[in-house]
């Protein structure tokens, strides 16, 4: 049963360009949504998260959206640069167990120079 | 501050054996958990202990086990190795459920079963 839908696979940006990847949930138990970001041959590495008490989350180039009624969350990565070129996983959880978490299949991104 | 630790990097085994990987959490972290990592999917969770007692269990079969020590290191354990096993398997800390907070993974460990 997949619990967390990621999209799209793959993305291609110009630099400067912005990047959006999008997740939806089905468990409204869920109540913790990160995002990470994994370069090849590395674990993946907690990039911002969001609680659904508040709708959207910045932390530098990085925008967690949220929208609660419609169990979708998204990540947006504006000014996006070559360095950003990873695969990023959304992720569900509850609030209090953060190392229980279900993962979305990846978005592998490429920013083109 | 050392991340977390896993061991070995890489492994290469054949089907029908047993292996067993090894992860040391953050210090100060109590709570270990383990995930599969299929090429192209996303990590799976399979076990999450806390104070050497599991604290859940994903949909995994019975040849996978683990354990978690005094020390907070945990083992993951697989039996009778099948062709689908190989994978990226993840470890990562965190401080202590029921308390909040994220989690941290370390780099994982190639398994390989021919």
């Amino acid at each position: 049963q997949q619990q967390v839908k990621q999209s799209p696979q793959s993305l291609i940006v110009q630099k400067g360009g912005i990047s959006i990847i999008n997740c939806a949930y089905e468990n409204t138990a869920f109540d913790y949504f990160p995002w990470y970001q994994q370069f090849p041959g590395k674990g993946p590495a907690l990039l911002i998260a969001i609680r659904p008490d508040v709708s959207e989350k910045k932390e530098g180039r990085f925008t967690i959206s949220f929208n609660k009624s419609a169990k979708q969350f998204s990540l947006h990565i504006m000014d996006s640069q070559p360095g950003d070129s990873a695969t990023y996983f959304c992720a569900a959880s509850r609030r209090t167990n953060a190392g229980k978490s279900t993962f979305g299949d990846g978005t592998t991104l490429t920013v083109k120079p | 501050d050392a991340g977390v630790t896993q061991s070995p990097t890489h492994l290469i085994k054949t089907r029908g054996q047993h292996v067993t990987l090894r992860c040391s959490p953050i210090s100060g972290h109590k709570s270990v958990s383990w995930y599969q990592q299929v090429l192209g999917q996303g990590p799976q969770f399979i076990f999450q202990y806390y104070e050497k007692e599991e604290r859940g269990r994903g949909n995994f079969p019975d040849r996978f086990s683990a354990r978690q020590f005094p020390n907070y290191s945990s083992e993951l354990n697989v039996n009778a190795l099948l062709l689908g096993d190989s994978a990226l398997y993840l470890c990562a800390s965190s401080s202590r459920p029921g308390t909040g907070g994220e989690q941290y993974f370390g780099p994982g460990t190639r398994l390989t079963v021919t």
